[in-house]
């Protein structure tokens, strides 16, 4: 399995403001990911992020909102542009090794926004 | 669109007792991956199965999978307060490569 860290794990922003997101993984994957959780509910998937090319969103999300960074394959970032309260939530990305369809997440970022 | 539907959504029991939780769907899935979550953590892998009527153990907890890959069960023997959590079915393999499909969670507080 892979050993996931997400910075920050916590913030409390202002409505119109903009937060990045990072997802450091400690091996090289192909497949990256990105979620958003209501405390207690299931996952929803935002995006994958792709390694060199533009990330692919799911239905809902845009990259305007969501814009995604995928420099390498052990890095990736997510930004959460032009927040408002609706955007509080908790953010997770994962990370799938290949030939498997097994994800690992990373330990989430809580995000509230005022 | 692949569906999982998970169920029950809340489930509240006493130590000791015991429990199932089923995700069922009309899709089949090459796997299926069984998480639990506890606040303020992401979701931890507890199985995955990938075979039509296997069976996998893991302490207390029992996991199966349909013989058509349609759907998957967690049973756990003798509840104790440290089960409780946020469980999630996801099954993969499904149209679109790596991802996931998520059932909607069920979330469990065992009582002393």
């Amino acid at each position: 399995s892979a050993v996931i860290s997400q910075k920050p794990s916590r913030d409390i922003c202002q409505r119109g403001t903009s937060l990045t997101i990072q997802c450091q993984v400690d091996s090289q994957v192909t497949m990256m990911f990105w979620y958003r959780q209501q405390p207690g509910q299931s996952l929803t998937l935002i995006a994958t992020a792709n390694q060199g090319s533009e990330a692919t969103y799911e239905s809902g999300f845009v990259i305007d909102k969501f814009p995604i960074s995928r420099p390498n394959l052990t890095f990736s970032t997510l930004t959460v542009s032009n927040m408002s309260p609706e955007d509080s939530s908790i953010y997770l990305c994962s990370v799938s090794p290949a030939g498997t369809d097994t994800q690992y997440f990373g330990p989430g970022t809580r995000l509230t926004v005022l | 669109t692949q569906l999982l539907e998970q169920s029950p959504q809340f489930l509240s029991i006493q130590e000791g007792e015991n429990l199932t939780v089923y995700c069922n769907s009309s899709s089949v899935f090459s796997s299926l991956q069984w998480y639990r979550q506890e606040p303020g953590e992401g979701p931890v892998l507890l199985v995955t199965v990938v075979t039509g009527g296997e069976v996998k153990k893991l302490k207390r907890l029992t996991f199966q999978f349909g013989d058509a890959r349609k759907d998957s069960s967690l049973h756990i023997t003798a509840a104790q307060t440290g089960d409780t959590g946020l469980y999630l079915c996801a099954g993969g393999g499904g149209t679109s490569y790596g991802k996931l499909t998520f059932g909607q969670g069920t979330i469990l507080t065992v009582h002393p």
